[in-house]
């Protein structure tokens, strides 16, 4: 079935340096894919999406690109920000076998961020 | 903004007992969802919620569950005798449309659930 594979964390950087989150998926057809982020103390909210084999999806200075050849969906930002520190989970939805009507998360990332 | 509440934040039971979890999805939306996320591990899929009727369920999601949108604003989730490995944080979505349609699931905060 579906599955979806991220980086385990912790990770945790320095302001302003650049991030890299490694998501990887296993599906059949073309699912679509979700970056979803999770702040203290609150509930998860889609930060990105991508519908299509090289759609780049981006929110807030992250980005992600849908690489069907590496069946992968890698959350990337520039220069991080304290405000950054957060659960980050990758996620995806539909593919042939698999009904559009929910969604399959990875394990989540916590990521944080030192001033 | 709009947003998807649950109640309660934090509910603490007796194993065996039941338990009943709401939310109140956002107001247009047509489809609802429950997750859960046992401590440390992944968001889980329940069960999806169309038309007043289950469209779909894990294999997380027997018996021992059920749901209800009783009054056309709530939408809840019941556990009818609650075992220990039902501890976990139980998270309400909703959404217009599939997610599979690229419709963006809102997500609740979360009501965290523990099992003694």
């Amino acid at each position: 079935g579906n599955s979806v594979t991220q980086m385990e964390g912790p990770v945790t950087l320095s302001e302003e340096a650049f991030l890299t989150i490694n998501c990887t998926y296993t599906a059949t057809g073309y699912p679509s894919l979700f970056w979803y982020v999770q702040y203290p103390g609150e509930g998860l909210q889609l930060l990105l999406k991508a519908t299509k084999a090289d759609d780049k999806g981006s929110n807030k200075g992250f980005e992600a690109t849908y690489r069907k050849e590496t069946t992968s969906f890698h959350l990337e930002k520039g220069s991080v920000q304290v405000s950054d520190s957060a659960v980050y989970f990758c996620a995806l939805s539909g593919g042939y076998y698999s009904s559009a009507s929910k969604i399959i998360f990875g394990s989540g990332t916590r990521l944080s961020i030192r001033p | 903004e709009p947003e998807v509440t649950q109640t309660p934040s934090h509910q603490v039971t007796q194993m065996g007992q039941e338990v009943i979890l709401r939310c109140v999805p956002i107001s247009n939306h047509l489809y609802f969802y429950w997750y859960r996320q046992i401590l440390g591990q992944k968001v889980e899929f329940l069960v999806s919620f169309y038309n007043n009727e289950i469209s779909e369920k894990s294999e997380i999601f027997d018996d021992q569950f059920s749901v209800e949108r009783p009054d056309g604003s709530n939408f809840t989730l019941k556990i009818r005798s609650t075992k220990l490995e039902d501890s976990a944080m139980y998270f309400c979505a909703s959404s217009e449309g599939t997610s599979g349609n690229t419709g963006e699931l809102f997500f609740g905060e979360g009501s965290r659930l523990t099992v003694l």
